[in-house]
């Protein structure tokens, strides 16, 4: 079992809408989690981070975690065509090491 | 800030050849990350350096992988010999912290292809 599951998609929305990305996690222990935007062709840039269980918002972007369920999302409102991209999210496996999820292609579609 | 700095950004190379692959982190960050990513596998962590010393690399695939890190402003990772599987878009990044959250920086990645 990977320790970071993600659907791989692709996912395809009209503009405005609210997009909903999940990942589910396998170690209870993990308590730093990421999402990262991939634009195509680019690196990985770091969207936000969540602490524990809770929400987090950051304009239009808001991630949530349920440690109880092992389960990541992240929301965004008002969905726009510049919001294209794979998204990852993450979680820190000890001091340093990232472990990705397989990422999300999200088309957003003027 | 230039970013974090990858070069080649594509390499083409025949089986059994060596390649080298190079980075240059962000000036005063003190971790250095190498990544691979595939379509299968996503993207792994290879191995990662503290104050130019190597900490983990535990995700090194194989002996024909190595990663140096000669300095703060540069790392290299090499292959030798390569083979197709080795096909992938691998990144670096850097970050400057003690603890794991702090922002990690990728670079562009080099796409490498093995025939």
């Amino acid at each position: 079992q990977k320790e970071v599951e993600q659907d791989p998609g692709p996912l395809s929305v009209p503009e405005g809408a609210i997009v909903s990305l999940n990942c589910t996690y396998s170690n209870s222990a993990f308590q730093y989690f990421m999402w990262y935007r991939q634009y195509s062709r680019k690196g990985p840039e770091l969207l936000m981070y969540t602490y524990s269980s809770g929400n987090k918002e950051d304009g239009r972007f808001t991630a949530q975690v349920d440690k109880s369920s092992k389960y990541i999302s992240l929301f965004i409102r008002d969905s726009q065509p510049s919001d294209s991209a794979t998204y990852l999210c993450a979680t820190l496996r000890g001091a340093q090491k990232l472990v990705f999820g397989q990422g999300t292609r999200l088309t957003i579609n003027p | 800030d230039a970013g974090v700095i990858q070069s080649p950004r594509h390499e083409v190379t025949e089986m059994g050849q060596e390649v080298t692959l190079r980075c240059k982190p962000i000036s005063g960050h003190d971790y250095l990350f190498w990544y691979r990513q595939t379509m299968m596998r996503g993207l792994e962590l290879l191995i990662y350096f503290n104050n130019n010393v190597p900490i983990d690399d535990s995700g090194m695939p194989e002996d024909r992988f190595s990663a140096k890190m000669p300095n703060a402003s540069f790392s290299t990772l090499k292959i030798q010999p390569s083979e197709p599987r080795d096909s992938a878009v691998y990144f670096c990044a850097s970050s400057n912290g003690g603890a794991g959250r702090d922002t990690q920086y990728f670079g562009p990645g080099t796409r490498l292809t093995v025939l």
